[in-house]
């Protein structure tokens, strides 16, 4: 069965430094998303993509952010200049086409440790 | 706006026991509800969905849940635990608008006694 995979599984990155958080989503996916969860917090929305452009993104989604799809098949997350607060499990997902009762299909998460 | 609150950050049950977990939410609009399943180092499963029609639906590994809205509920359920079902789990709605991100609880962690 298809799935979505991230790497790596665990980051660790001094404050400051810039990371980059690939997802490869499911190959006829059209919707990919980013979500995080904060240890003992709700998982957030953080942003959402089509057709190579962000069509949503939350308030946490700043400058400090982007999202970008460089070939056909990954998906990554930037963080230019990390913060303690970015610590968190980041998870990416996808779906078909992005319908309201479509179920989305995530990644295992990646751990992102901003010391 | 919509939200998810699940009681319980933490359950624990029986072996064989029933399982239920608790999931309530907030919609102005009839809600599409779903349950996702984390088990240790991997990505959220989905367990199984509420769009429209029939309220009670049935997912896999034997769990169901229940559409009431009268009690603005989607509590899931099974039958008798087994080992292999301690995880987090994860009640979410899809939101209204826009691209329709989901909109999560806080989890819950199973945890099945032998």
């Amino acid at each position: 069965e298809p799935e979505v995979t991230q790497t790596p599984s665990h980051q660790v990155t001094q404050m400051g430094q810039e990371v980059i958080l690939r997802c490869v989503p499911i190959s006829n996916h059209l919707y990919f998303y980013w979500y995080r969860q904060i240890l003992g917090q709700k998982v957030e929305f953080l942003v959402s993509f089509y057709n190579n452009e962000i069509s949503e993104k939350s308030e946490i989604f700043d400058d400090q952010f982007s999202v970008e799809r460089p070939d056909g098949s990954n998906f990554t997350l930037k963080i230019r200049s990390t913060k303690l607060e970015d610590s968190a499990m980041y998870f990416c997902a996808s779906t078909p086409s992005g319908g309201r009762s479509d179920t989305q299909y995530f990644g295992p998460g990646t751990r992102l440790t901003v010391l | 706006a919509q939200s998810v609150t699940q009681l319980g950050s933490h359950v624990s049950v029986s072996e064989g026991a029933l399982v239920l977990l608790r999931c309530n939410y907030s919609s102005s609009v009839p809600p599409y509800l779903f349950w996702y399943v984390q088990y240790p180092n991997q990505g959220l499963q989905l367990l199984l969905k509420y769009t429209t029609g029939a309220t009670l639906v049935k997912g896999i590994n034997g769990f169901e849940a229940e559409f009431k809205k009268s009690e603005t509920s989607f509590h899931l359920t099974k039958p008798s635990a087994h080992m292999s079902d301690a995880a987090e789990y994860f009640c979410a709605v899809s939101d209204t608008s826009g691209t329709y991100k989901y909109i999560f609880g806080t989890g819950t962690r199973l945890k099945v006694l032998a």
